[in-house]
């Protein structure tokens, strides 16, 4: 079965250090990744994706994300963190295909960044 | 363009009775799915609707049930609530189902609150 990993569950960080979130995901096919946030009080929201090309995708808000086959890896990072960065984060995954399927999403990340 | 809107915001109900949660989705979206939020066990996947036909269900008892309208509205209902069904209940949207387009468009959810 697929399953998404993320290895930091709480990250504290002073604002302009760098991020970087680890995501390591299972499945041996075609895979589709995401990177969403959920803001304090607010809805989850899509920071960025990867289907295809290049590995090195760029979201919203200055983040990234590489996607690296051979490690079954696709970490976030910024290079300066802000206070309005504080939120939780999630990596997933798409299982299936065509009119059917579901985003599999790891146990999610909180960061605080501390003014 | 309006975003996902789920209703109620907030609920509480005890042990043993029903309740039911309605989405209203993105204008134009044919796919809506839930998801359940917990601190423990993070976002799981129950189920998704597309053109009115479930296409694809989580690993949840019978107790947890759903349906979608002609006009793509939807509605989950949870029967014989027990305490662990207290959780954020987040709907989510998309033009095609997950599977064909991937990202999805989330509401704030619906937090319920079994005494």
């Amino acid at each position: 079965a697929q399953s998404v990993s993320q290895h930091n569950h709480h990250v504290i960080l002073s604002e302009a250090a760098s991020l970087e979130l680890g995501c390591n995901y299972s499945y041996g096919g075609t895979v589709n990744l995401f990177w969403y946030v959920q803001y304090p009080g607010q809805h989850l929201q899509l920071l960025l994706k990867y289907f295809s090309g290049d590995p090195l995708v760029k979201g919203i808000k200055g983040f990234e994300a590489e996607f690296i086959k051979s490690k079954f890896s696709f970490n976030l990072r910024k290079p300066s963190v802000q206070w309005s960065d504080t939120a939780e984060y999630f990596c997933a995954v798409i299982s299936g295909s065509g009119n059917t399927g579901k985003l599999i999403f790891g146990q999610g990340t909180t960061l605080q960044v501390k003014p | 363009k309006a975003g996902v809107t789920q209703t109620p915001r907030y609920l509480i109900k005890t042990r043993g009775q029903q309740v039911t949660l309605s989405c209203s989705p993105i204008s134009g979206h044919r796919s809506v799915s839930w998801y359940q939020q917990t601190p423990g066990q993070g976002l799981q996947f129950l189920f998704e609707y597309f053109s009115e036909t479930q296409r694809n269900k989580g690993n949840f008892p019978g107790r947890f049930s759903g349906r979608q309208f002609s006009n793509s509205r939807s509605e989950m209902n949870v029967s014989t609530l027990e305490l662990g069904d207290s959780a954020l209940y987040l709907c989510a949207s998309a033009p095609r189902g997950t599977g064909a387009y991937g990202e999805l468009f989330f509401g704030e959810g619906s937090r319920l609150t079994v005494l």
